[in-house]
């Protein structure tokens, strides 16, 4: 069966540090995989989608970025934390043949002081 | 552009209950449609879908969905609902574009009494 993991599970930051978050997904080959954040009481906004290694489409002009080093690894990226990029940050895989089904992870708790 | 609402920011009902939580969507073919709940700290998980066929669809944890295609909405129910259904619930479409972008609402809140 497949399975998503991110890590860290919470993570607290200052303001200006740098960030890496890291998503992967066992059990499946060349997934689709998307970045999201969900902030306090909102919904999720998607962050960044990727159909391959090396493919990134970021979805709103921001402070993060994002890369897909390998198959089924994706990470989520600052140089510069700002506050704002407080939030819960969700990794998500869709199997390649599979129609808008996304399946999350157990996400991560940033907060950036 | 797909859009998804969902009503309902909170809603608080006894434990067991009957449940609707509402969603309308606006997409202009046949829409795929998909219910998540999310518990407090934790991902989204997959409640129910619908494709196409019977507009009635059964999820986990004893949920079912009802798509009317003349009213746009695809609201989820719940005949008895238990203290554990206390979440966040999102109701998402399936939008155009690359990649099979999912569009979500902002959510509704489930708060159960005792």
């Amino acid at each position: 069966s497949q399975t998503i993991h991110q890590w860290p599970a919470t993570l607290v930051q200052p303001v200006g540090s740098p960030l890496s978050l890291e998503c992967t997904v066992e059990g499946t080959s060349n997934p689709n995989l998307y970045w999201y954040r969900q902030a306090a009481g909102r919904g999720l906004q998607l962050l960044f989608y990727s159909v391959g290694i090396g493919q990134i489409s970021s979805e709103v002009p921001q402070n993060l970025s994002a890369s897909r080093p390998q198959d089924r690894q994706f990470i989520l990226s600052s140089k510069k934390l700002l506050l704002s990029d407080s939030g819960f940050y969700l990794c998500a895989w869709r199997r390649g043949q599979a129609l808008y089904e996304q399946y999350f992870g157990p996400g991560t708790r940033l907060t950036v002081t | 552009a797909q859009s998804v609402t969902q009503p309902d920011i909170h809603i608080t009902v006894s434990e067991g209950a009957s449940l609707e939580l509402r969603c309308n969507y606006s997409y202009g073919a046949t829409p795929y449609l998909f219910w998540y709940v999310q518990s407090p700290g934790q991902g989204l998980q997959l409640l129910l879908k619908y494709f196409s066929g019977d507009t009635l669809v059964q999820g986990i944890k004893g949920f079912e969905a009802e798509f009317k295609r003349s009213q746009s909405s695809f609201n989820l129910r719940k005949p008895s609902v238990h203290w554990s259904d206390a979440a966040e619930y999102f109701c998402a479409v399936g939008g155009i574009g690359g990649a099979q972008k999912l569009v979500f609402g902002q959510g509704t809140r489930l708060t159960i009494n005792p």
